[in-house]
């Protein structure tokens, strides 16, 4: 049981580059997030998923696509990277009560 | 949507003290409100949490209470160690998956 995996742990993109960051759960679990960490702004809920093929916008959803095809895997998209979408990236899962973060991804958009 | 504030965002206490963190909630509908610890580095992780319908929950040093009323909810750490050195947040949900976190409190204790 590996709980939520993300990958890769660390990136660095050019300006205007797409990237797709991973995020798996063997948990069987609903409900998947994705957070962005910036400093002295807490997380903030960018996309979510209540169950495969839905999928719904968050507090800063500009810039990022999400599909959820299956229960297991929920990807974040950037479209056209820019400085701003520097961050730590943290995808979560749970049944709607407790949930469990992955390791996060540190993006670099330089 | 939800907002929640959280305060104070640092705060150092000898090691043995007390630490207490305050959270309020704008949206009177949210009824579930769970503490993440986040050490450097590293994921945030569940410590403990509460539902609306309880006042006061405790899992041995760490305690949370909630006021539905005045919508605030805080964190009691007891007798701190030096490993209780970390961010906390809080957050707010009506259940599902739309969470509303915190800015987060960096807590030091000081042997």
């Amino acid at each position: 049981n590996a709980g939520v995996t993300q990958t890769p742990k660390f990136q660095v993109l050019k300006t205007g580059q797409s990237m797709t960051l991973q995020c798996a759960q063997d948990m069987n679990h609903e409900y998947m997030s994705w957070y962005r960490q910036d400093p002295g702004m807490g997380l903030r809920l960018i996309h979510y998923s209540v169950g495969a093929g839905i999928t719904d916008q968050g507090e800063v959803p500009n810039g990022y696509n999400v599909s959820r095809s299956t229960t297991e895997d929920f990807p974040l998209r950037l479209l056209s990277a820019a400085p701003s979408q520097t961050s730590v990236y943290f995808c979560a899962s749970g049944l709607g009560y407790g949930y469990t973060f992955g390791s996060g991804t540190r993006l670099t958009v330089v | 949507g939800e907002n929640v504030e959280q305060h104070p965002s640092t705060l150092s206490v000898q090691e043995g003290d007390s630490a207490v963190i305050k959270c309020t909630y704008s949206d009177s509908a949210s009824n579930y409100f769970p503490w993440y610890k986040q050490e450097l580095g590293k994921r945030p992780q569940l410590i403990i949490d509460i539902r609306s319908n309880v006042g006061e929950k405790k899992d041995q040093r760490i305690a949370v209470t909630l006021n539905k009323t005045a919508k605030h909810f805080s964190l009691h750490i007891t007798e701190t160690q030096p490993e209780d050195s970390a961010v906390y947040f809080c957050a707010a949900s009506m259940g599902g998956n739309q969470f509303y976190f915190g800015t987060g409190t960096s807590l030091t204790v000081i042997p």
